[in-house]
């Protein structure tokens, strides 16, 4: 199975601050990774696919980048509403697996 | 708009079985996937299986062969998911969600908590 092995597990900013979150992949995946968003007693809701996409109705604070086995997931401007987990999800190679997570509190 | 309604949460015993059901709508059923997801609070996420609408074909997660097994009827655009001779590592959140080959799960259910106790 790819592991996917994400960081960092958490994180604490500020409103209006950018973060980035990252994601390495085990093997390549080819730019087969998507990003989500949960928060808590919710569903994750799609932000980007194809590493780089942006799922329509998501902010575009919220871009995505990388290749090969390593992916990055940055949020600028932080607003109030992005306290969440993050979870990158491979899709490349059955089984499909997901990071750990990363808890994104503001401050 | 398309919506992914998951039956209500589920207390059962040890060595039974349960079967959840992912009712949908706003869209072609039969022409799109279902993944299955496996979520303990407060840990990651784990893909279970997906099954094709159109035919009933299904992929599964090794780990989860002989636990899970997926279904669908076409006539009420409704999954379920059976899972199996439940033991306490099975209580979790589980969720559906739809796919189409070559793009990830965009719409998801609200998810079901199975909590397996005697």
């Amino acid at each position: 199975d790819i592991q996917m092995t994400q960081s960092p597990a958490s994180l604490s900013a500020s409103l209006g601050e950018t973060v980035s979150i990252e994601c390495l992949a085990s093997e390549d995946i080819y730019n087969n990774l998507a990003w989500y968003q949960q928060k808590p007693g919710k569903s994750p809701q799609l932000l980007i696919y194809y590493a780089s996409s942006l799922q329509d109705g998501v902010p575009s604070r919220f871009s995505g980048s990388g290749s090969g086995t390593q992916y990055s997931l940055k949020i600028n401007s932080l607003e109030s509403e992005d306290a969440a987990t993050y979870f990158c999800l491979q899709d490349s190679e059955y089984p499909w697996t997901f990071g750990g997570g990363t808890k994104l509190e503001l401050k | 708009q398309v919506k992914l309604q998951q039956s209500g949460a589920e207390l059962v015993k040890p060595g039974a079985s349960v079967k959840l059901s992912c009712k949908t709508s706003g869209y072609t059923f039969s022409t799109s996937y279902m993944s299955w997801f496996k979520q303990i609070p407060g840990q990651s996420i784990e893909w279970i299986g997906m099954i094709y609408a159109g035919d009933g074909g299904t992929g599964y997660n090794q780990k989860f062969k002989g636990k899970a097994t997926l279904t669908v009827d076409t006539s009420s655009s409704t999954a379920y998911m059976d899972l199996s001779s439940l033991t306490t590592e099975d209580s979790a959140v589980y969720f559906c969600a739809r796919h189409y080959g070559g793009y990830p799960f965009d719409y998801w259910g609200q998810g079901v908590m199975v909590t397996v106790s005697s």
